[in-house]
């Protein structure tokens, strides 16, 4: 049972326009939800976070977006830069004292074209 | 520099052989966890650790077992009861307890079956 989706295994956006990724959950008990990027052969690294009590939380030119009604959650990127190209997981996690447990979804491989 | 690092980059495993991988973390975390990763899917947990001494079984704990023995140490031994072994493992660590915590990834280990 896949708690956290990510329903575009892929996405190509032209360098400079804004890529959105997007991830939906299941869980209603989810209360806190991470972005991280990934290269090939590396460890994913944290891009951006939001806790359930806000809809929105922006950093440089990340911003992730929670409608808690939908169970979904996006990210933006503006302007994209060939850099971005990676493959981007959300995670969320139901913040139980002690207990850091994340659940992933699958991946959206982003590719900027220059 | 504080960070995880995960040893080696590339392991190979033969028929019936147990095999170690490595993860060590200076960013003085509580928390330790070993993720797999396979082609197309996300990452999934197979065993985490909150305090020295303890540790809990993840999603896919079968046919892996860890020791917790040390705070920046938290081996992960793939037994041969794993049948399908051949993965990229992910080690990671984060604070213990608070609601925003975020998990920090090392650069993973390749396991290959010969």
């Amino acid at each position: 049972d896949q708690q956290v989706k990510q329903n575009s295994p892929s996405l190509s956006v032209q360098e400079g326009r804004i890529s959105i990724l997007n991830c939906d959950y299941t869980n209603s008990m989810f209360d806190y939800f991470l972005w991280y990027k990934k290269y090939p052969a590396e460890g994913p690294t944290f891009l951006i976070s939001i806790s359930s009590i806000k809809d929105k939380n922006e950093d440089g030119r990340f911003t992730v977006f929670l409608n808690k009604s939908a169970k979904h959650l996006s990210l933006h990127i503006v302007p994209s830069q060939p850099g971005d190209s990676a493959v981007y997981f959300c995670a969320a996690r139901i913040s139980n004292f002690g207990n850091e447990k994340l659940t992933f979804g699958t991946g959206t491989r982003l590719t900027i074209i220059p | 520099d504080g960070g995880i690092t995960q040893s080696p980059k590339y392991l190979f495993r033969k028929e019936g052989q147990n095999v170690t991988l490595s993860c060590e973390q200076n960013l003085n975390h509580d928390a330790m966890y070993w993720y797999r990763q396979d082609p197309g899917q996300g990452l999934r947990l197979i065993y985490y650790s909150q305090i020295v001494n303890d540790f809990q079984k993840g999603d896919i704990a079968e046919g892996y077992s860890v020791s917790r023995e040390k705070k920046e140490s938290f081996p992960l031994t793939v037994t041969s009861a794993q049948k399908n072994p051949t993965a990229f493992y992910l080690c990671a660590s984060s604070k213990w307890g608070g609601d925003q915590e975020t998990q920090y990834f090392g650069p993973g280990t390749r396991l290959l079956v010969l």
